[in-house]
């Protein structure tokens, strides 16, 4: 257990529908990273807030993704209308200088 | 951009070595090392700074080879818990926001 939290672990739900997911990062960390991962490959960024400042966005997020960190603390990632191609692990990470230490993701199957 | 590890797999058989690697087309400010499980998240092994010393511990251990913009992963006398997959992390400099960039992996099994 790294500390960093992710709700729920497992979400399945229909294409076209909202998710949200959860993460709660080790409490002293001022950044927190998301990361999605599909079958066989390595994480690939997706976006990283600086205390409740979202600094960068990769290009994988399109519009229908959204992340917010209100109060710097707890951050949740959106994806409206899910496709099937959304299907992945979707991990979070934090940290406070340069090691990211990783949550255990949620796992998201659209059907 | 994305660094390439090599090899892909390996199977050891305990109390083997293996050396992973992992190569980048662009400068490296740092290399992250991280051990993946089926089904687990990634699990921090070590990192290595541009001009920093060879880290490592216990029975696992890496370099930094900013000239080549390689890193390689030493793993000596495996154990059956070192199975898994390992992933290898860049950053290019130290003002992207700590944001790595990861290799595809290389999935390590070590059987008894």
């Amino acid at each position: 257990d790294t500390g960093v939290s992710q709700d729920p672990r497992h979400k399945i739900t229909k294409r076209g529908q909202n998710v949200t997911f959860r993460c709660d990062p080790i409490s002293e960390h001022n950044r927190l990273y998301w990361y999605r991962q599909t079958l066989g490959q390595g994480p690939e960024f997706l976006t990283y807030f600086q205390n409740e400042a979202q600094l960068e966005k990769s290009r994988l997020l399109s519009d229908r993704f959204s992340a917010e960190r209100p109060k710097g603390s707890f951050s949740t990632l959106e994806i409206q209308r899910t496709e099937q191609g959304d299907s992945a692990m979707y991990l979070c990470a934090s940290t406070s200088r340069e090691t990211q230490y990783f949550g255990p993701g949620t796992r998201l199957l659209v059907l | 951009q994305q660094p390439v590890q090599s090899p892909q797999a390996v199977i050891l058989r305990e109390g083997e070595d293996a050396v992973i690697n992992c190569s980048s087309s662009k400068a490296l400010y740092s290399v992250h090392w991280y051990r993946q499980k089926h089904g687990e998240a990634p699990v921090f092994l070590m990192i290595l700074l541009k001009g920093g010393e060879q880290k490592g511990h216990e029975k696992i251990s890496a370099s930094f080879n900013e000239k080549k913009q390689q890193s390689s992963l030493y793993l000596t006398a495996s154990q059956l818990s070192y199975s898994g997959t390992y992933f290898c992390g860049t950053e290019i400099s130290n003002n992207q926001g700590g944001k790595l960039i990861f290799g595809q992996g290389t999935e390590l099994s070590v059987k008894p």
